[in-house]
């Protein structure tokens, strides 16, 4: 069966704090993980997709890097804007398009 | 670009009555529309795929006769909650997919609450 765990479920940073979100996954094959972000209230926001061990991808002060088990999301001096849930997310080979979320790792960024 | 929206973004009904709920691409046509359920705290569950022009596919555990979703367009989905009762009230989240499968956007959501 299809998992995906995200860890810590929240965590509470001081701004400048820097820290990493941990997104693991045991899928059957994958063809990409996703990274979203959610502030409460709205839809998901995309962030990132990677699709193969050992990629990165940056924008601003968030890096996502993805192994064959695992992704983390890097958060570099974190500002209070940057406070969210940030939702993991993969998707299957044999599934189109359908996305399996972790359950998402609520940020808060305190000035 | 790829913008989608839904409408209702709230909605408050009496239990035993129907609601509906719409995504629209508003910049884009979404050949496949999926439609998301989110309980407070908890993450996005999938509850089905459309295709424009035919019948959805629901995940296990969800009764397709309490969840109608119709994908008339390439531009609108739409979801009606049929004979909605206080359990089914959830933040129900849809995204659009032009076309490829790792490109999937999202809608602002649509908070249902039924009493």
């Amino acid at each position: 069966e299809d998992q995906v765990t995200q860890s810590p479920e929240a965590l509470r940073l001081q701004e400048g704090e820097s820290s990493s979100l941990n997104c693991s996954y045991t899928v059957s094959g994958l063809r990409g993980l996703f990274w979203y972000r959610q502030d409460p209230g709205k839809g998901p926001e995309f962030l990132f997709t990677l699709y193969s061990a050992g990629e990165e991808k940056e924008k601003e002060r968030l890096k996502a890097t993805l192994t064959k088990k695992e992704s983390f999301l890097h958060i570099t001096a974190p500002k209070p804007e940057d406070s969210a849930t940030y939702l993991c997310a993969v998707q299957v080979t044999d599934s189109w398009g359908k996305l399996q979320f972790g359950a998402g790792t609520q940020v808060v960024v305190t000035p | 670009g790829a913008v989608v929206s839904q409408h209702p973004s709230r909605v408050i009904c009496k239990s035993g009555t129907s609601v509906k709920i719409e995504c629209r691409s508003l910049d884009f046509q979404a050949t496949t529309m999926f439609w998301y359920r989110q309980f407070p705290k908890q993450s996005l569950m999938l509850m089905a795929t459309s295709n424009e022009g035919s019948k959805a596919t629901y995940e296990q555990g969800v009764e397709k006769d309490k969840f109608l979703i119709n994908h008339a367009s390439l531009t609108l989905s739409t979801l009606t909650v049929t004979s909605a009762h206080p359990e089914d009230s959830s933040f129900y989240i849809c995204s659009a997919s032009p076309g490829q499968p790792h490109e999937q956007y999202f809608g602002p959501g649509t908070r249902l609450t039924v009493t």
